[in-house]
């Protein structure tokens, strides 16, 4: 059981570059989230969905994209890159039933713009 | 707009010594206060929910604890891996009640 699986782990792009990191659960969780953390930040919403084909702004949305075609899959896209986007990225997921609400976080993507 | 606050920002402890960890929160409406621990180069792993006043929950040598203003995280006799940062987070009704709002988080040191 894979849990919450982030690809890739770790990215260099370019300023103006695009990429996409993909989120995968294998859950079958209801609602999937994409944060970024930053040191003295905290972890900050980008996007979120409650469901398959439903997508919503997060706090920090500008610059950024996502997508929820399949109900296991979250996709975060950058289109032109920013070195204000170097972060480190986390999905996560939960189920909207259940006694502790508890989110499932990935293991994260480093990703620095230059 | 919910809002979170965490102190201290980092804590030394010495194997044995006693602390707790607190964690202040604005919000609208609590649905659920989280903690989690997060390991360097790992995402947070979740370790408690709370969700009403006067609740608490223990795991080993952790107790979390909920009042209508604040949570705290106490940890007993901790031991070197118990270093990591624990993270506190609120789940309420704005937007939904979809989205947790995290703090900045503790960074716990235990040593030798």
């Amino acid at each position: 059981n894979a849990g919450v699986t982030q690809t890739p782990k770790f990215r260099v792009l370019k300023t103006g570059q695009s990429m996409t990191l993909l989120c995968a659960q294998d859950m079958n969780h209801e609602y999937m989230y994409w944060y970024r953390q930053d040191p003295g930040m905290g972890l900050r919403l980008i996007h979120y969905s409650v469901g398959e084909g439903t997508t919503a702004k997060g706090e920090v949305p500008d610059g950024y994209n996502v997508s929820r075609l399949k109900k296991q899959n979250f996709l975060l896209g950058l289109e032109s890159a920013a070195p204000s986007q170097t972060s480190v990225y986390f999905c996560a997921s939960r189920n909207w039933k259940g006694p502790n609400y508890g989110y499932t976080f990935g293991s994260g993507t480093r990703l620095t713009v230059v | 707009e919910d809002q979170v606050t965490q102190s201290p920002e980092a804590l030394r402890l010495q194997e044995g010594e006693s602390s707790s960890l607190n964690c202040s929160y604005t919000v609208s409406g609590l649905r659920g206060l989280f903690w989690y621990r997060q390991d360097p180069g790992k995402g947070p792993e979740f370790l408690f929910t709370l969700y009403s006043a006067g609740e608490e929950k223990e795991k080993e040598r952790l107790k979390a604890t909920l009042t209508k203003k604040e949570s705290f995280l106490h940890i007993t006799a901790p031991k070197p891996e118990d270093s990591a940062t624990y993270l506190c987070a609120v789940l309420s009704v704005t937007g939904g009640g979809n989205k947790l709002t995290f703090g900045t988080g503790t960074q716990l040191k235990v040593e030798l």
